[in-house]
């Protein structure tokens, strides 16, 4: 139980366009998603926290308006990397919680590798 | 501020060589304490959660405890299999949405 996937695995885009990876709990209800960065070798850093049907809320130094996150429904979150630039390259993590009794236990996606050329 | 420290950064390991990871928190009002595993590539890996002092829990090789200021993984008879690298997280004091401080790891090989 309690399974995240992430969708693509993978994505390789030009330079200036826009790319939407989504985020699904396939066996719970998410009433929190969180959405993660990690660069080569370092830890997971935080970029914004959404709850359903909410305004997501974005950590100090991510721009919102770089990095749209819609958490539409219990079970998807979406983030959209708009005007991709080289440095937006990454691997990206989403994370659920929700599962009845352990609301405070986050399950990760399996990461998106973007690659911006 | 919560902390979380994790230790060592990077252990080897002979298979079938038992040690311990160690994690060390300050948080004001522990409401959990998280050991993820994340393999290359791939996203962190729930294991455990702990919540009380004293609490132990086991998964196969892998037992973790905790005290009022640590957690410690160990790992007993270690395979190869068991090389990852293994996160410790708190949720953040305060506020309801249980953001993760996430400790920066320590990468576990065994080698066959």
């Amino acid at each position: 139980g309690a399974v995240v996937s992430q969708h693509p695995s993978r994505v390789i885009c030009k330079s200036g366009t826009s790319v939407k990876i989504e985020c699904r709990s396939l066996d719970f209800q998410a009433t929190t998603m969180f959405w993660y960065r990690q660069f080569p070798k370092q830890s997971l850093m935080l970029m914004a926290t959404s709850n359903e049907g909410s305004k997501a809320t974005y950590e100090q130094g991510v721009e919102k308006d770089k990095f749209l996150i819609n958490h539409a429904s219990l079970t998807l979150s979406t983030l959209t990397v708009t005007s991709a630039h080289p440095e937006d390259s990454s691997f990206y993590i989403c994370s659920a919680s929700g599962v009845a009794g352990y609301q405070e236990t986050q399950y990760f996606g399996p990461g998106t590798r973007l690659l911006v050329l | 501020e919560d902390q979380v420290t994790q230790s060592p950064e990077a252990l080897r390991l002979q298979e079938g060589e038992s040690s311990s990871l160690n994690c060390s928190y300050t948080v004001s009002g522990l409401r959990g304490l998280f050991w993820y595993r994340q393999d290359p590539g791939k996203g962190p890996e729930f294991l455990f959660t702990l919540y009380s002092a004293g609490e132990e829990k086991e998964k196969e090789r892998l037992k973790a405890t905790l005290t009022k200021k640590e957690s410690f993984l160990h790992i007993t008879a270690p395979k190869p299999e068991d090389s990852a690298t293994y996160l410790c997280a708190v949720p953040n004091s305060g506020g309801s949405n249980y953001k993760l401080t996430f400790g920066k790891g320590t990468l576990l090989t065994v080698n066959p």
